[in-house]
Order: structure tokens, then C-alpha cells, then sequence
């Protein structure tokens, strides 16, 4: 089976940068991606690694370890709108399904 | 907008009772995946339908059923409610089988209150 784990929350202050970790186990390895849920509101697309590295989306960058089971997604320049939930997510063996981690509350203070 | 609408926005209702909140996809996509929100909680995976056939099934109770219509629109049926099965329940949708890059287009979701 898969498993992620996230740290619960994380605070942080406009302007700054912030780090969220995602370790995971997975029998079969097709990626990790992020997902931003703001209160309320629909899950949305942020990022997808499949290889090793970084990627870059504007303010939001996304890195991948696959011999570390270890992804991070970072996000630069904060703004009081991040303040969001962020969740990781890996595809099952089969791409049948979409496993998540638990969530990771960011809070943005002034 | 992801171009995914789900009916109703919010739905009260009593323990006993059942349901059936419904989803359209994007345009063009022909899987629906459905799932489960609850306070606190991550998303957990219910079920998923490819071209209306069910291609998986996730935590999804025997008390809970679906089904994808040939217009590609899907319904999820809960029965039998408990105040347990409180919850945001949004409805998904890809185009193929899988999700490419594992993205998937969330619908605004349905908040169901049992009481």
C-alpha cells in the first residue's frame, strides 16, 4: 500500500519562505504532486515530480528524492492568500487511484 | 472554475436517512473519482468510474454506491446515514483511465450534515 506523512501545520510570515515535507511509502513509485486546499473550498493542482530534482512554478517550486522517499514543496514570497492546507499525493500501482498525505496547515500572519 | 460542477452545494439531513449528490466532469474527461472529507481529515478515496464502469474502489462503505451515467454525469448514493458520515464529498474528474502527472480537476465539493 502507500502512506505520506506531512507535518500538521506550519506558520510562517509574509515575504518569508516555507518548506513542507512529504515522506511516503509506496509499493510502486509514478510520481509525487501537490494539491492546495483553501478552507472550504476544492483541492487544486499545484505540481508533479516524477523525476528526481527541482521544479519551478512561479512562486511554488516542488523537489522529488526517490531514493529517499522524500519530496518537499516550497513556497517563496508568502502571501497572506497561501494560507492553505497542501496536501502530497502519489499515484497507486495500477493508476487507479490517487493516495494522500494528511495535510499540511500553512498559516500566513502579516 | 475546474469545470467540474457537483449538486447540491449543501445537503441537511437525519440519521436513517439517504441521499444522492451528483457530478458532472470537465468536459471531456471520462473519470469520476469520488471522495470522502471529514473535519480535519485528508481526502480518502471512495470509488472511480472510467466511461461508466467501475474501474476502483477505495474506503467506501456498503452503506455507500455510485454510478456513472452514459452522459458521463455520476451519482453518489449514501444510505442508512450516520452522524459519522458528516462530511465534504467532492467529485473528481480526469480524462483517461489514470490521471496524467497525477492531476485531477476537483468539483466544489458537496458538505452533507447528518443530524
Amino acid at each position: 500500500g502507500q502512506s505520506l506523512e506531512q507535518p500538521s501545520e506550519v506558520t510562517a510570515v509574509e515575504g518569508a519562505i516555507v518548506q513542507i515535507n512529504c515522506t511516503y511509502q509506496t509499493s510502486g513509485f509514478y510520481g509525487l504532486s501537490w494539491y492546495q486546499q483553501h478552507d472550504g473550498g476544492a483541492p487544486t493542482f499545484l505540481s508533479y515530480n516524477a523525476l528526481d530534482g527541482l521544479e519551478e512554478t512561479g512562486r511554488f517550486s516542488s523537489f522529488l528524492s526517490r531514493s529517499d522517499s522524500y519530496g518537499y514543496l516550497l513556497l517563496q514570497e508568502l502571501q497572506m492568500k497561501d494560507s492553505a492546507s497542501y496536501f502530497c499525493a502519489v499515484m497507486n500501482t495500477g493508476f487507479q487511484k490517487l493516495v494522500f498525505g494528511t495535510g499540511t496547515r500553512l498559516l500566513v500572519s502579516p | 472554475d475546474s469545470g467540474v460542477t457537483q449538486t447540491p452545494k449543501h445537503l441537511i439531513t437525519a440519521t436513517g436517512q439517504r441521499v444522492t449528490l451528483r457530478c458532472s466532469p470537465r468536459s471531456g474527461d471520462l473519470s469520476v473519482y469520488w471522495y470522502q472529507q471529514s473535519l480535519d481529515q485528508g481526502l480518502q478515496f471512495l470509488i472511480q468510474y472510467y466511461n461508466g464502469e467501475e474501474r476502483a474502489k477505495g474506503n467506501i462503505l456498503e452503506r455507500f454506491s455510485a454510478q456513472q451515467f452514459p452522459d458521463l454525469h455520476s451519482e453518489l448514493n449514501l444510505s442508512s446515514l450516520e452522524l459519522g458520515d458528516s462530511a465534504l464529498y467532492f467529485c473528481a474528474s480526469s480524462v483517461g483511465r489514470g490521471t496524467v502527472h497525477n492531476e485531477q480537476f476537483f468539483g466544489p465539493g458537496t458538505r452533507l450534515t447528518v443530524l
